[in-house]
């Protein structure tokens, strides 16, 4: 019944690698978001996009880039990671006339 | 861009009791403002939302009210239960904006104590 899937669950990476972050959503919705999850700060929004191969920066974006190159599929990636990017990771889609997101279940990324 | 304000960062209630959470919104054109639980683990889920032409909602247990001449909404839920302990959110979505963006408080954890 998951209609928005996060590859990973848990992911530990050393400093200065570049990681992906993958989401595949199965309702054909036009738009998807990446948000990080920090205590004390709520989700905070890094990237989205609202068409195959569009994007758009969030709040957050620097440290970030993302891909889309199929509608289902939205990619974060982190091209040089850092310490200070140590959090949860949720992934979101929603349709074009909806409002409403339904989220993957989050990818928790430790820096070392 | 928008910023959500959320108050109480935390609230533990007795069980049965009511519980009120508030949020701000600043963008006046904001018109869509939706509530997330999201439990221990688990992913935020939508529980109740309401748009700007309406200025309350009731699902259950569970009521939205909003004030567009003051730009704040709250959430109420009567008669809270174990199940009720979670971690909520607060949000609010631009009136234009290629993909309705959604820009969340800080959370609020409720504890609903037996």
């Amino acid at each position: 019944d998951v209609k928005v899937t996060q590859s990973s669950r848990y992911l530990v990476k050393r400093t200065g690698e570049k990681v992906f972050l993958e989401c595949v959503q199965d309702m054909d919705h036009e738009n998807m978001f990446w948000y990080r999850q920090d205590p004390g700060l709520g989700l905070r929004l890094i990237y989205f996009s609202y068409d195959v191969k569009m994007k758009e920066k969030g709040d957050i974006p620097e440290g970030y880039s993302v891909s889309r190159e199929k509608k289902e599929r939205f990619s974060l990636i982190l091209e040089s990671a850092s310490t200070n990017q140590t959090s949860m990771y949720l992934c979101a889609s929603s349709t074009g006339v909806s409002y409403g997101y339904t989220f993957g279940s989050g990818t928790r990324l430790t820096v070392v | 861009g928008e910023n959500v304000e959320q108050h109480p960062s935390t609230l533990s209630v007795q069980e049965g009791d009511s519980a009120v959470i508030k949020c701000t919104y600043s963008d006046s054109a904001s018109n869509y403002f939706p509530w997330y639980k999201q439990e221990l683990g688990k992913r935020p889920q939508l529980i109740i939302d309401i748009r700007s032409n309406v200025g309350e909602k009731k699902d259950q247990r569970i009521a939205v009210t909003l004030n567009k001449t003051a730009k704040h909404f709250s959430l109420h839920i009567t008669e809270t239960q174990p199940e009720d302990s979670a971690v909520y959110f607060c949000a609010s979505s631009p009136g234009a904006g290629s993909a309705r963006q959604l820009t969340f408080g800080s959370g609020t954890q409720l504890t609903v104590l037996p």
